[in-house]
């Protein structure tokens, strides 16, 4: 059982397109993280939320956590190739850090 | 300033035998964590050291097993390989002391286990 529950799995657009991708649990996290990953390279970080309700602003995204923090979401506007990658969401509970199993995101020009 | 290295990138191993992988975290940093990652997975947390000692431990075998040195470098060793042990192993480098919260983890590109 996944504590972080991604999705959707695969998502294709083409450019130019919005997209949100999710993570829910059914836990309390007092932080999220999301970090995207490229083929062949490991996880980068792109942001940490910590205050329910909160939204943090990276050029074309937009991550808010949930008021409950038990989801979070990140949307992404006029999507580009460059946005192609595998997004995950790390979530701390309980003095332990969990990883979801990823959204798999491909841009198509 | 070197972000985290890891070696080799690729390697590809028999079923039983014995692999050591390594990793140097990025400079600054006291904390190495290992992750492994299955292909379509997230990564899953393995164990992280931090003054040579590990600190935390997932849900992993004991033919799993580490070390970190004195200069923060670290080693992970896998015994016995099963055709499963097959994925992606990171590692990732962070500051000790910083609340779990806002840990920040630099990552490594992996090393590609193949076990055949």
């Amino acid at each position: 059982t996944q504590l972080l529950e991604q999705s959707p799995q695969f998502l294709s657009i083409q450019e130019g397109e919005n997209l949100t991708v999710y993570c829910n649990s059914s836990s309390v996290f007092s932080s999220l993280q999301w970090y995207r990953q490229e083929p062949g390279e490991g996880p980068v970080l792109l942001v940490t939320v910590v205050t329910g309700g909160e939204v943090k602003k990276l050029k074309r995204l937009t991550f808010q956590f949930g008021d409950a923090r038990k989801d979070s979401s990140l949307h992404i506007t006029a999507a580009q190739p460059g946005d192609t990658g595998l997004y995950l969401c790390r979530g701390s509970t309980l003095g332990r850090l969990y990883f979801g199993r990823g959204t798999q995101l491909t841009v198509w020009p | 300033d070197a972000g985290v290295t890891q070696s080799p990138t690729h390697l590809i191993k028999t079923r039983g035998q014995q692999v050591t992988l390594r990793c140097s975290p990025k400079s600054g940093h006291d904390t190495v964590s290992w992750y492994q990652q299955a292909l379509g997975q997230g990564p899953q947390f393995i164990f992280q050291y931090y003054e040579e000692e590990e600190r935390q431990r997932g849900n992993f075998p004991d033919r799993f097993s580490g070390h970190q040195f004195p200069n923060y470098s670290s080693e992970l060793n896998v015994n016995a390989l099963l055709l499963g042990d097959s994925a992606l192993y990171l590692c990732a480098s962070s500051l000790w002391g910083h609340a779990s919260t806002n840990e920040k983890l630099f990552f490594g590109s992996g090393t590609q286990l193949s076990v055949l």
